[in-house]
């Protein structure tokens, strides 16, 4: 089946350094990705949708300074959290859509701990 | 707009209980209905989905119907274990299958 992998799993860092996440797909082509914050106990909430080759679309509220997407190729996407502070500390998940069902497949979720 | 309402939580549960967790939309068009499973620290696993009225997601012992008639999408299952213990969300994507919405959470203990 359709598998997205995201690196690192677990982040610890400092304030005020950057901090850079991948999302791939492993066996197939994402036409669309997405990356989702979850903050402890609540649900995921969309933060951007990316298309190869194209600026990311952020939703209401999300700083585009702050949370660079770039989505360099089909199968892979980057989330890079600039000087992080201890408020962006959070679980990132992103999702890609593609495949032979066209649907979602989440990747694990980073955990970004900026201390 | 899109939304989804679910059952809080937290539920708990004595292993082989019947288990009920309630969901509700609101959505224009024809959307597609998910349940996810977030087990701790880790990621969201497709639980099961459905695509159309009256289709029934199965997996692992779970259901749920698609009940267009009641904007429903409850989640059952006759006989939980321990290993059930998790997070549970509702989620529903629009016809173009980009925007999803999820529900808030329903967190299952199952205890022996």
């Amino acid at each position: 089946g359709a598998v997205v992998s995201q690196h690192p799993s677990r982040v610890i860092c400092k304030s005020g350094t950057s901090v850079k996440i991948e999302c791939r797909s492993l066996d197939f082509q994402a036409t669309t990705m997405f990356w989702y914050r979850q903050f402890p106990k609540q649900s995921l909430m969309l933060m951007a949708t990316s298309n190869e080759g194209s600026k990311a679309t952020y939703e209401q509220g999300v700083e585009k300074d702050k949370f660079l997407i770039n989505h360099a190729s089909l199968t892979l996407s980057t989330l890079t959290v600039t000087s992080a502070h201890p408020e962006d500390s959070s679980f990132y998940i992103c999702s890609a859509r593609g495949g032979a069902r066209d649907t979602q497949y989440f990747g694990p979720g980073t955990r970004l701990t900026v201390l | 707009g899109d939304s989804v309402t679910q059952m809080e939580g937290p539920v708990t549960l004595s292993e082989e209980a019947f288990l009920t967790i309630n969901c509700t939309y609101t959505a224009t068009g024809y959307p597609s209905l998910f349940w996810y499973v977030q087990y701790p620290g880790e990621g969201l696993q497709l639980l099961l989905k459905a695509t159309k009225a009256d289709d029934k997601g199965s997996n692992k012992g779970f259901e749920a119907t698609y009940r267009k008639e009641t904007t429903s999408f409850h989640l059952e299952k006759g006989s939980v274990q321990v290993s059930d213990s998790a997070v549970y969300f509702c989620a529903l994507s629009d016809q173009s299958g980009n925007q999803f919405y999820f529900g808030t959470g329903t967190s299952l203990t199952v205890i022996p």
